[in-house]
């Protein structure tokens, strides 16, 4: 069973330009989220998706940040106009969904490094 | 606001020795828990979780313990190996909400 695959694992980028996280859940769950953590700290929720559904978007920055997470295909996490603060490591999770009710316990994928120069 | 945190940012164990780390909450509302364990350039990886109703949980070498009174989890890992050097890490969830909060970390390092 694979677990909760995320890509690229590495990701460099200049202030200005656009980065893409993919994430593809552990197959059979159809939640996701993603946290984003700065060196030496916990992580910090971002957003909380089903499929086509932004369920909770709270922790999300209001601007430059967005995510989906279509039908077909893995859930994307998409950072507009990079600045350095945005360098961190952001990680996906995901939770089943058991005959229709979503179990708490999150799986987390291996992450990707993200570094604005 | 909510907020979860650690008492000790690193704690050093003789390997064979039991290890606990702990972790205090603040949210009254919180109603599940979580542990992992995250090893340098990996993601967290679970360990043990507890929901609010228990007040304690054992699995292969790991008990946690929650005492809702005083907010307070902990991590016991029997006869700590090498292989348990990383950072671990506790969460929580509010009822009613998926998003967990996670507290600051705590380091263990395991001396041969």
């Amino acid at each position: 069973n694979a677990g909760v695959m995320q890509n690229p694992r590495h990701l460099v980028r200049r202030r200005g330009q656009e980065a893409r996280l993919r994430c593809s859940p552990m197959k059979g769950h159809s939640h996701v989220y993603w946290y984003r953590q700065l060196p030496e700290e916990g992580l910090k929720f971002m957003v909380y998706l089903q499929k086509e559904n932004i369920i909770d978007e709270s922790g999300m920055p209001k601007e430059r940040f967005s995510a989906e997470f279509p039908k077909e295909g893995p859930s994307i996490l998409r950072i507009q106009q990079v600045v350095r603060g945005d360098s961190a490591a952001y990680f996906c999770a995901s939770s089943p969904n058991l005959r229709g009710i979503s179990t708490d316990t999150q799986y987390f994928g291996p992450g990707t490094r993200l570094t604005v120069l | 606001g909510e907020s979860v945190g650690l008492h000790l940012p690193t704690l050093s164990v003789q390997e064979g020795d039991n290890s606990i780390i702990n972790c205090a909450y603040s949210n009254s509302a919180s109603d599940y828990f979580i542990w992992y364990k995250q090893e340098s350039g990996k993601g967290p990886q679970f360990i043990i979780d507890i929901r609010s109703n228990m007040d304690k949980r054992q699995g292969q070498r790991v008990t946690v313990l929650l005492n809702k009174t005083v907010k307070h989890l902990s991590l016991q890992i029997a006869a700590t190996q090498p292989g348990d050097s990383a950072v671990y890490f506790c969460a929580e969830k509010g009822a009613g909400r998926r998003a967990l909060t996670f507290g600051s970390g705590t380091r263990l390092q395991v001396q041969p």
